[in-house]
């Protein structure tokens, strides 16, 4: 079985530039997820989709952040403007139900901001 | 809001020994799940524990959650070098808010 797959691996923008990473999840997996993870730190949900619709993104900076689920499947996250806290990998996870079910994670985007 | 603290921090075993790391959570829990995390790569389920006194093993690694469903342990056996990596846990809270809280994970080295 296929993993995520997340596309960039690494992208290194200046302050103030955009940004849009692009996640595929496990084919059949109905819940899609966006995490940030600071060095250092835990990976922290941004935004949950079931299918195509947002199930939960109340720690998504909507005034720079933007992600959407087209079709149910693969999904982007954009951020503009970035921030130089905004350095992180964004990591991108899917599973076949909303709890109950392991969350599979791809290899994430290490974004460096300038 | 979820709290969930693990410890140690970090850890360094010589390769062979036993250890532990545990995870404990400010609130009931409905499910622990455990993940590893290598630098630079996604993380990797473990297991997922969803009963209180629930015990899982996979080849040598042991997790555990406690009765009350607020304190997980993970235990390795006889610890190798491809053991090494960060351990995290995540905690799925009871009630109505079932996203994940993850914790700030262990840093395990394993000397050869």
């Amino acid at each position: 079985e296929a993993g995520v797959a997340q596309s960039p691996r690494y992208k290194i923008i200046e302050k103030r530039q955009s940004v849009a990473f692009w996640c595929n999840p496990i084919s059949g997996h109905a819940t899609l997820y966006w995490y940030q993870q600071i060095l250092g730190q835990g990976p922290k949900l941004l935004i949950q989709f079931q299918n195509n619709g947002v199930v939960d993104d109340s720690q998504l900076p909507k005034d720079r952040f933007s992600a959407e689920r087209l079709k149910g499947v693969d999904s982007t996250l954009k951020i503009q403007p970035a921030k130089l806290e905004d350095s992180a990998v964004y990591l991108c996870a899917s599973s076949l139900a909303p709890y109950n079910q392991p969350q599979h994670f791809g290899d994430g985007t290490r974004l460096s901001i300038l | 809001s979820q709290e969930l603290e693990q410890s140690p921090q970090s850890l360094i075993v010589q390769e062979g020994k036993n250890l532990t790391i545990n995870c404990t959570s400010s609130k009931t829990l409905y499910g622990l799940y455990w993940y590893k995390q290598k630098y630079g790569e996604g993380l990797i389920f473990l297991m997922m524990l969803q009963k209180g006194g629930e015990e899982k093993s996979h080849e040598k690694i042991t997790a555990k959650l406690d009765e009350k469903k607020q304190q997980s342990s993970l235990h390795i056996t006889a610890s190798q070098p491809s053991h090494a990596g960060i351990y995290l846990c995540g905690a799925e809270p009871s009630g109505s808010a079932r996203q994940l809280t993850f914790g700030s994970g262990t840093q395990l080295t394993v000397l050869p």
